[in-house]
This record gives structure tokens, sequence and C-alpha cells, in this order.
């Protein structure tokens, strides 16, 4: 049940922004976006999560486009431990998470 | 807290031999999540209890999985008889299952290598 779409793999200099799109033209009113990422051999850890608003937190920031079908996760000053597999997810209020294939993002020195 | 506390968090065994995961979510969520994660299948998720009551188990691949939750502090992942396809990392994640909040906190994995 594929309900996002993201590059399988990105780069990005250290120290600079790190844009990671995600489409999810399917979503529907009451279905949140919830990105997570998860770094080599650890488990995935949540980064932010939002419905119609934009949202900011110390790790990132969400843009959801105004019709919804798509966002971007923004991490404002890459580093090297910014290197992880991200995931985007489309959830209904229900619990259960769809955890696609994500995108691969190598932070460069 | 500590987090989701997994165990053991490196597992080898032989073909045909029981395999028991253990797993205890964080203090005061209601809901565990046991998933697991391959190289070619990803991500995915085995089965989740609501207050202790398996609430889905539709992700269990087969008869030889069994999940448990006896108490609101532990789960178990059983798998009996292992076979070597069920080799993978193996986490557990708990939530509070609030709606707007809904966060699912992952442990450190189990690493199940059967040979």
């Amino acid at each position: 049940d594929a309900k996002t779409t993201q590059p399988p793999s990105m780069d990005c200099a250290e120290g600079r922004a790190a844009n990671l799109p995600c489409n999810h033209s399917t979503i529907s009113g009451n279905e949140y976006v919830y990105w997570y990422r998860q770094i080599h051999s650890q488990g995935p850890q949540y980064i932010i999560h939002g419905l119609k608003n934009n949202e900011t937190n110390e790790m990132a920031s969400l843009i959801i486009t105004e019709d919804r079908k798509s966002s971007t996760l923004i991490l404002p000053h890459a580093t090297l431990r910014d290197t992880a597999v991200y995931y985007c997810i489309v959830r209904p209020t229900g619990n259960q998470f769809y955890f696609g294939t994500g995108t691969s993002l190598t932070v460069i020195p | 807290d500590a987090g989701v506390i997994q165990s053991p968090r490196h597992e080898v065994t032989e073909m045909g031999q029981e395999v028991t995961l253990r797993c205890k979510p964080i203090s005061g969520h209601d809901y565990l999540f046991w998933y697991r994660q391959t190289m070619m299948r990803g991500l995915e998720l085995l089965i989740y209890f609501n207050n202790n009551v398996p609430i889905d188990d539709s992700g269990m691949p087969e008869d030889r999985f069994s999940a448990k939750m006896p108490n609101a502090s532990f789960s178990t992942l059983k798998i009996q008889p292992s076979e070597p396809r069920d080799s993978a990392v193996y986490f557990c994640a708990s939530s509070t299952g609030l709606i707007a909040k809904n966060i699912q906190y992952f442990g450190a994995g189990t690493r199940l290598s059967v040979l």
C-alpha cells in the first residue's frame, strides 16, 4: 500500500540545507504526514509530522503544499550525522505505518 | 525513561530452533508494535497491540510466528521453528495512541540470524 513516492537517493553538502521531497497525491483529509529517519543499524527515529500547516521543530521543518499532495522535509544545516534513510509516511487516524523504501540521504563533507 | 528496550540485540540460532525476542515498551504507552526489516521487503509491520490486546496480526507471515503481551510492560515475539528466511532485524515500537501526536518510538532492534 504505497501511499508515498520519494526519490531513492540524494546527496547534500555538509552545512547546506537538505530538502527531501515526498509525493502523496492520494492523501485523505484526515491523514497526517510523518517523517522518520533510520541511521544505519539503528531503529527508526521520529522527526516531525503535520496535517495541513507547515511545522518546525528542533530537528527540521516540514512544508506541506496547500493541496496537501506533496511535502518537503528540510534539514536546515545538514551534518554528517544526518546521513540516513528518510521515510515519508502518510498515516490515517489509525495506528498503522507503511514505511516504504524512503530516500537515502548522504551528507558529503 | 530509557526508551523502548529490546533483547537480545543479536541472536544466532540454527534452523528448527525456537527463538524468543523480548520488548519492554515506554511506560505509559498503550500501543506496542512489532516490525521486521529485511533488504528485500524493507520495514514491515507484523502485529500491534492496544492495552495488551492484539489488534491486527495480518502482517504475521506464518503460524510459526506468535506474539504475546502478558502485561503493559512486556511483549514477546516467538518463532518456532525458525528458518533461515526469518533472518532479519526485528524492531519493537510503542506509542501513546493519541491521534494528534501519535509518535512511535522504536527500540534498537534484534538482529536475528538463522543458520
